[in-house]
């Protein structure tokens, strides 16, 4: 069964600083990787999905990548502001939509 | 462009009692749906999926149980709620042959 390992499981950087999130899973026959974002007692927001063939994705300040061999996914932040400050996800999928879950790690970006 | 519903958004119910949460997707047709539920300081587990009206498929054995009378309309059930089933509960979609899911604002129930 998949398991999935978020570090650090919280986070709290000053405001303007670059970071990386980890993700580590298990089971590395995966078709793709999803990173979240919750907000606290709300659903989740998608934010980037990285497909088992591709390296990284980027979307504005986010970048994420994927090692797949090595069971590894990163989550990189710039220029963060005190708008992340979330819960961040990861999910790889193996097969039938099935998606797994980490814990999360909880970014506080200090103004 | 899609929505997708979920309510009740908090809940208090006691032991014993019966559930039924509802999710509700708007702007696709034949979506594939999702329950998860998020346990205090656990990640989101995967309750049931559904690919079809009457097509559920369980993923942890429990006592909630899930139903889909409608393409776009998932309910999730218990007939006797425990303490354990307290959670956060996320209802989710995604289009058939496509790999990113969309979650619902979810449904926070506390069992008492």
């Amino acid at each position: 069964k998949q398991e999935v390992t978020q570090i650090p499981a919280a986070l709290s950087v000053p405001e303007g600083e670059n970071l990386v999130l980890n993700c580590s899973f298990t089971d590395s026959a995966i078709y793709n990787l999803q990173w979240f974002r919750q907000d606290p007692g709300k659903g989740l927001t998608s934010l980037l999905l990285i497909q088992s063939s591709q390296r990284e994705q980027t979307s504005g300040r986010l970048n994420a990548s994927l090692d797949k061999s090595s069971g590894r996914s990163t989550l990189y932040i710039a220029a963060s502001q005190p708008g992340d400050s979330a819960t961040y996800l990861c999910a790889p999928e193996t097969g039938a939509n099935n998606l797994f879950f980490g814990t999360g790690t909880r970014l506080t970006v200090i103004p | 462009s899609q929505t997708i519903h979920q309510w009740p958004a908090t809940l208090v119910q006691p032991v014993g009692s019966p559930l039924s949460l509802e999710c509700t997707v708007e702007g696709t047709s034949n979506p594939n749906l999702y329950w998860y539920r998020q346990a205090a300081g656990r990640g989101l587990q995967l309750l049931f999926y559904s690919v079809g009206i009457g097509q559920i498929s369980s993923e942890v054995p429990q006592n909630l149980s899930a139903s889909r009378p409608q393409d776009r309309q998932f309910i999730l059930s218990s007939k006797k709620l425990l303490l354990s089933d307290s959670g956060f509960y996320l209802c989710a979609w995604s289009a058939v042959l496509a790999n990113e899911q969309y979650f619902g604002p979810g449904t926070r129930l506390t069992v008492t």
